[in-house]
This record gives C-alpha cells, sequence and structure tokens, in this order.
C-alpha cells in the first residue's frame, strides 16, 4: 500500500539548519507531483512548497521562500525540504504529499515530523 | 493570492446534518476538495473535484460548487465525524497555487 514517511525533524536553534526527508513507497513516485505541508501547534494546514514529477517547476510559500529548499530523487523514492535560517514561526508538524496530478488534490500523507525552532 | 474562508467552528446534534462552507472568489470555476483531520493524525482526503469521495469514505460525506461558495455536507452525523475539516484549491494562475481554507472544527453535541 501507499506509504510516505517523513523523518528528520527535531529541535533547533532560530537561525540553524534542518533537512526533511520523506520515503515513498507502494506507488509510482517518479510520476508524482509532491507537496510540503505543515501545520503550527494549534493552527491549520498551511501550504509550504510544490514540486513537479521531474523537479523542474518548483513553487514556495512567500513565508519560506529564500530559506527553504525542495528537492527530490526519484531513483531513492524520496522527497526532500532543506530549511536554512528557521525561526520560531517555523515550528510546525511538517507533512509530505502525493499531488494528484489531474486535480491537484492530496490522496495520500505521510504522518507528519515535528520541527520546532526555540532556543 | 486566492484566499478561503471556512467558518471556524460548527455544531450539530448526533443524526443532522451538518454542512461546512468554504468561500472563495468565483470557487465554483475552480475544483474543491475537503480534507478530514482528527487530532494528532494527518488530513485524510473525504471529497474530491467538489463531490466525489475516496474509496471507503462512507456515502454520508458529499460536496457542492457553485458561485463564491462550496459546501461539504455530512448527513446523519456520527460522533466519529467531530474532526477539523480543511477545503482546498488549485489556483494555476498563481505561482503559490495551493491553498487551504482556515479549517472548521465540527463538534457533535
Amino acid at each position: 500500500q501507499v506509504q510516505l514517511v517523513e523523518s528528520g525533524g527535531g529541535l533547533v536553534k532560530p537561525g540553524g539548519s534542518l533537512r526533511l526527508s520523506c520515503a515513498a513507497s507502494g506507488f509510482t513516485f517518479s510520476d508524482y507531483y509532491m507537496s510540503w505541508i505543515r501545520q503550527a501547534p494549534g493552527k491549520g494546514l498551511e501550504w509550504v512548497s510544490y514540486i513537479s514529477s521531474s523537479g523542474s517547476t518548483i513553487y514556495y510559500a512567500d513565508s519560506v521562500k529564500g530559506r527553504f529548499t525542495i528537492s527530490r530523487d526519484n531513483a531513492k523514492n524520496s522527497l526532500y525540504l532543506q530549511m536554512n535560517s528557521l525561526r520560531a514561526e517555523d515550528t510546525a508538524v511538517y507533512y509530505c504529499a502525493s499531488l494528484d496530478s489531474s486535480g491537484y488534490y492530496h490522496p495520500y500523507w505521510g504522518q507528519g515530523t515535528l520541527v520546532t525552532v526555540s532556543s | 493570492s486566492y484566499v478561503l474562508t471556512q467558518p471556524p467552528s460548527v455544531s450539530v446534534a448526533p443524526g443532522k446534518t451538518a454542512r461546512i462552507t468554504c468561500g472563495g472568489n468565483n470557487i465554483g470555476s475552480k475544483s474543491v476538495h475537503w480534507y478530514q483531520q482528527k487530532p494528532g493524525q494527518a488530513p485524510v482526503l473525504v471529497i474530491y473535484y467538489d463531490s466525489d469521495r475516496p474509496s471507503g469514505i462512507p456515502e454520508r460525506f458529499s460536496g457542492s460548487n457553485s458561485g463564491n461558495t462550496a459546501t461539504l455536507t455530512i448527513s446523519r452525523v456520527e460522533a466519529g465525524d467531530e474532526a477539523d475539516y480543511y477545503c482546498q484549491v488549485w489556483d494555476s494562475s498563481s505561482d503559490h497555487p495551493e491553498v487551504f481554507g482556515g479549517g472548521t472544527k465540527l463538534t457533535v453535541l
């Protein structure tokens, strides 16, 4: 069955960096667009970044543009989010989610990984 | 960028019908998707393409979309339907294409 498993979260100081990973299985990863979506404690869902199946098209939310970098390795069935210059407001559970290429909805989500930015 | 507006909360008695709205400028021209999220869990897709249900989602869940409002309708509400619900669209004209509504907490009385 389809599985998305995030890893790499943890506690980091303001200004620090983290790299999140998302391991995909149970589907042809290279055929799917992917997104990172985050949820701050007690808050709603916030879209963070999008990458096309080949990696040729990438978008970022204004809140992370210039600090976060999305990438993927289709040979390793993996999605990444490099997060630099982290701020307290980046504290959230980060989800990776597959994106249906025709309707742009998320049929599958990972369980999420918690990133806490605090001194 | 495109904005989606949801009521923060909706309350309904068991067995009744809950309607959760999602407002946006001419949202009827877009495809709207809905997710259910229970505490401590990842979101689950419950409606896509305005009104289609993924396999495994009860027929009690339905959706509609017209004009400036999309609606998620849950018939014969059960205690297990208590959750946060989010609408989502893809705005292909934007370089910030993915948009979520602020979420609605459904409380079953």
